[in-house]
């Protein structure tokens, strides 16, 4: 899985902290995108951003916050958290942001207590 | 209605046996249709992607696109407990790529 890489891979944080998921593609692609994966159901869209613009904001809660400094790094900036968020946090890019294939991380399994 | 509609499973066979997954959908603008196998505790992976109606077939693997019934299926033959996975159909407008919920599959040996 050196494509795309994401760290940490689990993470168990308390309603108050503050924390972030990193994201980081080797592929040389100009979009990434963050999803929610919760058991039993789709892949939700979080965010997209295409050459480090944000251009899609799938009406994620202010407590997500995210960040993309370059076309290869991708983060997700957590503070404030519910439990309900507990869920495989997974990135992903593709060539850019009207290309159907992506190629996805391994994902960041949190917990949220 | 949800747009992409998947039987969550599980679904269980022998080794050697004929998978079968299906996806339905209502969104008549999909016009590219993938399938994404996903190991436990791993991102999922691109299987098989199809533009058109009709079969497409890679190995052990054949994709089916039926658009006018607005239904897509994948077949995996002669399975091997190694393709024991979830599976996720995929499809795209050109603007968005929406999922279904997955169908996790066992082959026993």
């Amino acid at each position: 899985e050196t494509g795309v890489t994401q760290t940490p891979r689990h993470l168990v944080m308390g309603m108050t902290n503050k924390k972030s998921l990193k994201c980081e593609q080797h592929l040389g692609h100009n979009a990434m995108y963050w999803y929610k994966q919760s058991a039993k159901k789709p892949l939700e869209l979080m965010f997209v951003y295409n050459f480090k613009e944000q251009t899609e904001n799938n009406s994620v809660p202010s407590r997500f916050s995210p960040e993309c400094p370059n076309s290869s790094h991708l983060f997700l900036h957590l503070h404030t958290l519910q439990p309900e968020d507990s869920a495989l946090y997974l990135c992903a890019s593709s060539q850019d942001w009207t290309t159907d294939t992506q190629y996805f991380g391994p994902g960041t399994r949190l917990t949220v207590l | 209605q949800k747009e992409v509609e998947q039987d969550p499973g599980p679904l269980s066979v022998p080794e050697g046996a004929i998978v079968s997954l299906n996806c339905t959908y209502s969104n008549s603008a999909f016009q590219y249709f993938m399938w994404y196998r996903q190991y436990s505790r791993k991102g999922p992976e691109l299987l098989m992607y199809t533009y058109s109606s009709g079969n497409k077939e890679d190995g052990r693997f054949t994709a089916q696109v039926d658009k006018s019934s607005k239904y897509i299926s994948l077949f995996i033959r002669d399975s091997q407990p190694s393709d024991s996975a979830t599976y996720l159909c995929a499809m795209s407008d050109d603007y968005k790529l929406s999922f279904g919920a997955g169908t996790t599959v066992t082959v026993r040996a």
